[in-house]
């Protein structure tokens, strides 16, 4: 079964505009972490954004929020004030809590901003 | 400076050969994975391993090997059993300890079946 759900394959923004991208995720753990990622068409993974799952504030770093909403099991991407180098595919990972370590990805969401 | 190695970054494989990926890491992290990317798509678990001589499969090891002789090191073995293996491969390694230890990755290695 599906872990994470990213429904939005690719997404157009106007430069100076936020975008939020979608998150959805499963799982029956009690705790657990979140992660955002960024993938340029060079092909590096760079890590933008953590929440943990007992975390009570939205996490937050410089441009990128997340909108985390345990109850409904989604941890949205928020980027504000869009530039044109955050044209990248971005990735929603989930590692849950059960001592193993498996860190999941879903599918992706591309993201093209527009000068 | 501390980080993550693949090599080799482009690879080529007849039909019916294996190919061994390389990806050492020199951050002491205990965890290790190994993803495969197609063209577009997300990334997919094949291997992963918390602490040297253990592993487990993800989602989608058939076709592949891997090994952890050491901290730093786990090779991904691609197998002649892989029947479609072109693609781009992701090594990752993280801390063993469980909040906000994000995933460090190598540069990836594109593999290619001619």
């Amino acid at each position: 079964a599906q872990k994470i759900t990213q429904t939005q394959p690719g997404m157009f923004v106007q430069e100076k505009e936020a975008v939020t991208l979608d998150c959805t995720y499963d799982t029956s753990d009690q705790s657990y972490g979140l992660f955002w990622y960024k993938q340029p068409s060079s092909g590096e993974m760079i890590f933008l954004i953590y929440q943990g799952s007992y975390d009570e504030q939205n996490a937050t770093e410089g441009r990128y929020s997340l909108n985390f909403q345990k109850a409904r099991k989604s941890a949205n991407l928020v980027i504000s004030a869009s530039q044109l180098g955050d044209s990248a595919m971005y990735f929603c990972a989930m590692r849950e809590g059960r001592g193993d370590y498996k860190l999941s990805f879903g599918a992706g969401t591309t993201v093209t901003v527009r000068a | 400076d501390g980080g993550i190695t693949q090599s080799p970054k482009y690879l080529f494989r007849k039909e019916g050969q294996n190919v061994t990926l390389s990806c050492e890491q020199n951050l002491n992290h205990d965890a290790m994975y190994w993803y495969r990317q197609d063209p577009g798509q997300g990334l997919r678990l094949i291997y992963y391993s918390q602490i040297v001589n253990d592993f487990q499969k993800g989602d989608i090891a058939e076709g592949y090997s891997v090994s952890r002789e050491k901290k730093e090191s786990f090779p991904l073995t691609v197998t002649s059993a892989q029947k479609n293996p072109t693609a781009f491969y992701l090594c990752a390694s993280s801390r063993q300890d469980f909040k906000n230890t994000e995933a460090f990755f190598g540069q990836g290695t594109r593999l290619t079946v001619v």
